[in-house]
């Protein structure tokens, strides 16, 4: 398996644009999470699924920013309108389920809004 | 609410020292631990974990990390680092137990000298 696999690795867009960034799980696995890192507050959980189904959102920061699994093996989060305050790299990742002891990270997707 | 503190921002060692990296974690009760390692421009990796048990766990390249409950830490240790070990590490506490609800602390960033 390739792992947990992000994209775009890399995105610059401008403030106000609409910004979707992707993640797809490792196959089987039935959990996956959105982190946000910043020079400012580090690693953060945004939100996390299990089975397709949001579980806790309590770590997405505002109304702007949305997440969904349209399907077991894919996830997309979606900020709109993106703000420069936004700029951070975002890590998805996977567990095989819900109680699973390790959780495997996505290489990131680097966010830059101007 | 759960914490994690590692109060060392950047660490430099030199190739063969020794290393210890301290991380101190706030929580009711046994917390599940975790240290991450974060090699630039990639993703989270798993080095090793702690559920309970014996208090010194061993990981993956040669780490290991004891958990002090009356000191409540995590410190992670290696006996002889290497250049490849130069990364920034993560100490991470599970706030659900098992539902890998990852709090992070900020991070530590590791420099090894020739």
């Amino acid at each position: 398996d390739a792992g947990v696999i992000q994209s775009p690795r890399h995105e610059v867009t401008e403030m106000g644009q609409e910004v979707t960034l992707r993640c797809k799980l490792i196959s089987g696995h039935n959990s996956l999470f959105w982190y946000r890192q910043t020079m400012m507050r580090g690693l953060e959980l945004l939100i996390y699924f299990n089975n397709n189904v949001p579980i806790d959102d309590s770590g997405m920061p505002e109304d702007r920013f949305s997440a969904k699994m349209p399907n077991a093996s894919f996830s997309t989060l979606k900020i709109q309108p993106s703000e420069p305050r936004d700029s951070a790299v975002y890590f998805c990742a996977s567990t095989l389920s819900l109680g699973d002891t390790e959780a495997f990270f996505g290489q990131g997707t680097r966010l830059t809004v101007v | 609410a759960q914490s994690v503190t590692q109060p060392d921002i950047h660490i430099t060692v030199s190739e063969g020292a020794s290393l210890e990296l301290r991380c101190n974690y706030s929580y009711g009760a046994t917390p599940y631990l975790f240290w991450y390692v974060q090699s630039p421009g990639q993703g989270l990796q798993l080095l090793l974990k702690y559920f309970s048990g014996d208090t010194l766990v061993q990981g993956i390249k040669g780490f290991e990390a004891e958990f002090k409950r009356s000191q409540s830490s995590f410190n992670l240790r290696k006996p002889s680092v290497h250049w490849s070990d130069a990364a920034e590490y993560f100490c991470a506490v599970d706030a659900l137990q098992g539902a890998q609800k990852l709090v992070f602390g900020q991070g530590t960033r590791l420099t090894i000298n020739p």
